[in-house]
């Protein structure tokens, strides 16, 4: 249990629908990441979250938005979903100025797996 | 565009012999690298990482090796051991950024 939880679990929805996913990182982290893992495909960097601030973007879709909220639990939010929005999608915390040996280790959620029908 | 490449989608070994597994980048800027094992259902897990600085980094079973030249990092398990059947992500960021960047990730599949 890497102590990052996200939910839902699974959510099936239909096109052009908007759907939340909800992640709650490691207690004292304060980076919060988004990924998208499609399939047979690597993990998409989306977009970053420090101390409630917009940190670093990768390939997230104008559709695609997420926030961090004062508590440090994060949304994202994905509208007018299309059927290759069908994914895995992981969130993951960090302690930035951890251990110099594992400053960049990311704590990994199980994962919410959308289907977009 | 891929800045992290891992060509190999699968890979088969014997129970007891040596897994490797490789990783190439293109960003030169890259100074932190990192390994990650995923089960399925489950999220990935940090296994093992190394810093521009050096050029090889042991964990028990687990070394990695980066040849900054080359661009090229690879993730050797001796002995392999079937509960090392997993996708193995090759990650990688740099400076002080955490954005981190994944390869497509190896599936490696150690035989009993």
């Amino acid at each position: 249990d890497s102590g990052v939880t996200q939910t839902p679990k699974h959510l099936i929805t239909a096109t052009g629908q908007r759907v939340t996913l909800r992640c709650s990182p490691r207690s004292g982290d304060l980076s919060v990441y988004w990924y998208q893992q499609s399939l047979d495909q690597g993990l998409q960097f989306l977009i970053q979250y420090y101390n409630g601030e917009e940190r670093a973007k990768g390939n997230i879709l104008e559709r695609f938005s997420a926030q961090q909220f004062p508590d440090l639990h994060s949304e994202l939010n994905l509208s007018s979903l299309e059927l290759g929005d069908s994914a895995l999608y992981f969130c993951a915390s960090s302690v930035v100025g951890g251990r110099p040996e594992r400053y960049n280790e990311q704590f990994f959620g199980p994962g919410t797996r959308l289907t977009v029908l | 565009d891929q800045q992290v490449k891992q060509n190999s989608p699968s890979l088969s070994v014997q129970e007891g012999r040596i897994s490797i597994l490789n990783c190439d980048y293109t960003n030169s800027m890259f100074d932190y690298f990192l390994w990650y094992k995923k089960y399925p259902a489950e999220g990935p897990t940090f296994l093992i990482s190394i810093s521009s600085i050096k050029d090889k980094n042991e964990d028990g079973r687990f070394t990695v090796f980066l040849n900054k030249s080359a661009k090229h990092l690879s993730l050797h398990i001796v002995p392999s051991q079937p509960g090392d059947s997993a996708v193995y992500f090759c990650a990688a960021s740099e400076n002080d950024n955490n954005d981190m960047r994944f390869g497509a990730g190896t599936r490696l599949t150690v035989k009993p």
